[in-house]
């Protein structure tokens, strides 16, 4: 199947780390890829990774692949109230050059 | 770089008329993308394109739906007739080339009453 699949939500305090996970399917991804989508706003790009990379760092976020278990995470450093979205993970799946996104996961963060 | 651009922004119309709902993708890009949000199914691939043609509508839900690419610079989705459960956000995304990244719209919020 193509299924993505995060956890739905994640609440954290200010100045925290958040991280995200996300579980994929396909094997043959190329890209995985990690969109914030603000309340009435259209999802933006964050960052991505190549699948033959593990770890990818921008600044306060790192991303880590785990190619064996499918596993993707989002890491956000020093969390701020403008962190407040939907995270979306997503993978091309196929020979279709489709992007499949996770459910999502809403984070929100507390001062 | 004006990014994707999708109108309108908001549609509110009753069930039964035709929606059209609009988007320019970023120029040079060769691939659009029509998805579909709503709480209960999450972000749904309805149909994309390549070179302005429809490369895949298997996401299409039914005959009341229907994309056209006239030209590289302007596409459309269009619902007729509307029915309630098509309420939901639809986004418009582009990318130049295989693998490069998805750019979306803002999203058009549709309303069927």
């Amino acid at each position: 199947g193509e299924d993505v699949e995060q956890s739905l939500f994640l609440s954290v305090r200010e100045g925290d780390s958040s991280v995200i996970n996300c579980t994929y399917t396909d094997s043959s991804s190329t890209y995985l890829y990690w969109y914030k989508q603000e309340p009435g706003a259209g999802l933006q790009l964050l960052t991505y990774i190549f699948s033959n990379m593990d770890m990818k760092q921008d600044q306060r976020l790192t991303v880590l692949l785990n190619k064996k278990d499918k596993h993707l995470s989002l890491r956000i450093a020093d969390t701020q109230t403008g962190d407040s979205a939907i995270y979306f993970c997503a993978e091309i799946t196929g020979t279709a050059s489709k992007l499949t996104f996770g459910t999502g996961t809403r984070l929100q963060v507390t001062l | 770089d004006a990014g994707v651009i999708q109108s309108p922004r908001h549609e509110v119309t009753e069930m039964g008329q035709e929606v059209t709902l609009r988007c320019k993708p970023i120029s040079g890009h060769d691939y659009l993308f029509w998805y579909r949000q709503t709480m209960m199914r999450g972000l749904e691939l309805l149909i994309y394109f390549n070179n302005n043609v429809p490369i895949d509508d298997s996401g299409m839900p039914e005959d009341r739906f229907s994309a056209k690419m006239p030209n590289a610079s302007f596409s459309t989705l269009k619902i007729q007739p509307s029915e309630p459960r098509d309420s939901a956000v639809y986004f418009c995304a582009s990318r130049a080339i295989d693998d490069s990244p998805l750019h979306f719209g803002n999203g058009t919020r549709l309303t069927v009453t």
